[in-house]
């Protein structure tokens, strides 16, 4: 199974709203990602997950909450978000271990759209 | 700051033709370099990948060339099918113990026509 799971596939929320995307993969992956696309643009990182702790935040606003219950899942949670948010938020995973790096497995996206 | 580029937005190639993507970068501490292929509606799908200590990979009709002096790297198919129609990004990587920390390329659009 090489298959990275997203859900919801499409999102549409107010500023004020809480909503979360979650991600799933069961390739034993160490190492889970979210990743930011505007239309037009290449995925940008937000945040690097290895062993469920967070290894990278690229300067992501507070209003965007990652979080890793177990080494399968990533969800990320959005509060008091702005329509320029809008986007497709990807999902990816990849080994971890010496002598990579690994190539990363992207979910489909989840694409947002901030009212 | 771009630190990979895709100088070009599009590409058209005829079919069983060569398409021969190209990729630029300005950071020489990059150990890695990656290209992805992007339908759409539909993640990335890796492709091929290329250490910076070598200059050549193949898989199939994919080929990575690498020119370290240069700061450039290409990706050759041949033949081109129509199924290679897509969305195409240049990563590149800066290690990071184990995970990676990659930056995208701005893409190039290739069409391949029957």
């Amino acid at each position: 199974d090489t298959e990275v799971t997203q859900t919801p596939k499409h999102l549409v929320m107010g500023m004020t709203n809480k909503k979360s995307l979650k991600c799933e993969q069961h390739m034993g992956h160490r190492a889970m990602y979210w990743y930011k696309q505007k239309a037009k643009k290449p995925p940008e990182l937000m945040f690097v997950y290895s062993y469920e702790k967070l290894s990278i935040n690229e300067s992501v606003p507070s209003r965007f909450s990652p979080e890793c219950p177990n080494s399968s899942l990533l969800n990320l949670h959005l509060h008091a978000l702005q329509p320029e948010d809008s986007a497709l938020y990807l999902c990816a995973s990849s080994q971890l271990r010496a002598g990579g790096p690994y190539e990363q497995y992207f979910g489909p996206g989840t694409r947002l759209t901030v009212t | 700051d771009q630190q990979v580029k895709q100088n070009s937005p599009s590409l058209s190639v005829q079919e069983g033709r060569i398409s021969i993507l190209n990729c630029d970068y300005t950071n020489s501490m990059f150990d890695y370099f990656l290209w992805y292929k992007k339908y759409p509606a539909e993640g990335p799908t890796f492709l091929i990948s290329i250490s910076s200590i070598k200059d050549k990979n193949e898989d199939g009709r994919f080929t990575v060339f690498l020119n370290k002096s240069a700061k450039h790297l290409s990706l050759h198919i041949v033949p081109s099918q129509p199924g290679d129609s897509a969305v195409y990004f240049c990563a590149a990587n800066y290690g990071s113990g184990g995970y990676q920390k990659v930056t995208f390329g701005t893409g190039t659009k290739l069409q391949v026509i029957p």
